[in-house]
């Protein structure tokens, strides 16, 4: 089964300043996808960043970008120039490229409170 | 970009009764359907995965005959907690699948918090 591992429970931040949110996953799959989403105090989920897993080059979204590494089974956030509005929790997910149904299910890790502070 | 509504936003209800929650897909075609829980300061635990016209996969140790799920059309879904106990006050957020979306996005309901007196 695979298993998603956020290890930071709460990461704080300055505004203006960058900050690494870190995530670990176990697949025996070799193609699949990852993600981070954010979940703010109003509790929607939104979608950060995505990357594939047969891509090699890492995901940049605007301030957001990745560290994929699949040898080592990591996946870290790059936040830069950290906002006010950055706040939230972040929860790295993952789910295999193919299948549909159950199959296709995301596994979040356990999440990281990012605090931005002035 | 894909909509999912989801109803009530937040529910109170007396021990004992039933609660329906409602999710749609407002501009796609749901193929698949997941309904999850989130307990404070936690992470989202899957409760099953519906896919329209069959029988919803519930996750070990959900209890299918609790939380009822119903994924009658292409665009909605639902999940009844039946019999509610204090104990199934929770946060319940849906997320919709499609096909067609070829970006393999899930798109998530805004979430509805069950408080069970």
């Amino acid at each position: 089964a695979q298993t998603v591992t956020q290890s930071q429970p709460e990461m704080s931040v300055q505004e203006a300043e960058t900050v690494t949110l870190s995530c670990t996953y176990d697949t025996s799959e070799s193609d699949y996808y990852l993600f981070w989403y954010k979940q703010p105090p109003s509790r929607q989920m939104i979608l950060v960043i995505r990357q594939e897993a047969y891509k090699q080059q890492n995901a940049t979204e605007n301030r957001f970008s990745v560290n994929f590494q699949k040898a080592a089974k990591s996946f870290s956030l790059k936040i830069s120039d950290s906002q006010l509005g950055d706040a939230a929790m972040y929860f790295c997910a993952y789910r295999p490229h193919r299948g549909t149904g159950t199959a296709s299910k995301l596994t979040f890790g356990t999440g990281t409170r990012l605090q931005v502070t002035l | 970009g894909a909509v999912v509504s989801q109803h009530p936003s937040r529910v109170i209800c007396k021990s004992g009764t039933s609660v329906k929650i409602e999710c749609r897909s407002l501009d796609f075609q749901a193929t698949t359907m997941f309904w999850y829980r989130q307990f404070p300061k936690q992470s989202l635990m899957l409760m099953a995965t519906s896919n329209e016209g069959s029988k919803a996969t519930y996750e070990q140790g959900v209890e299918k005959d609790k939380f009822l799920i119903n994924h009658a059309s292409l665009t909605l879904s639902t999940l009844t907690v039946t019999s509610a106990h204090p104990e199934d006050s929770s946060f319940y957020i849906c997320s919709a699948r499609t096909e067609v979306v070829a970006n393999e996005k899930l798109f998530f309901g805004s979430g509805t918090q069950l408080s069970v007196l």
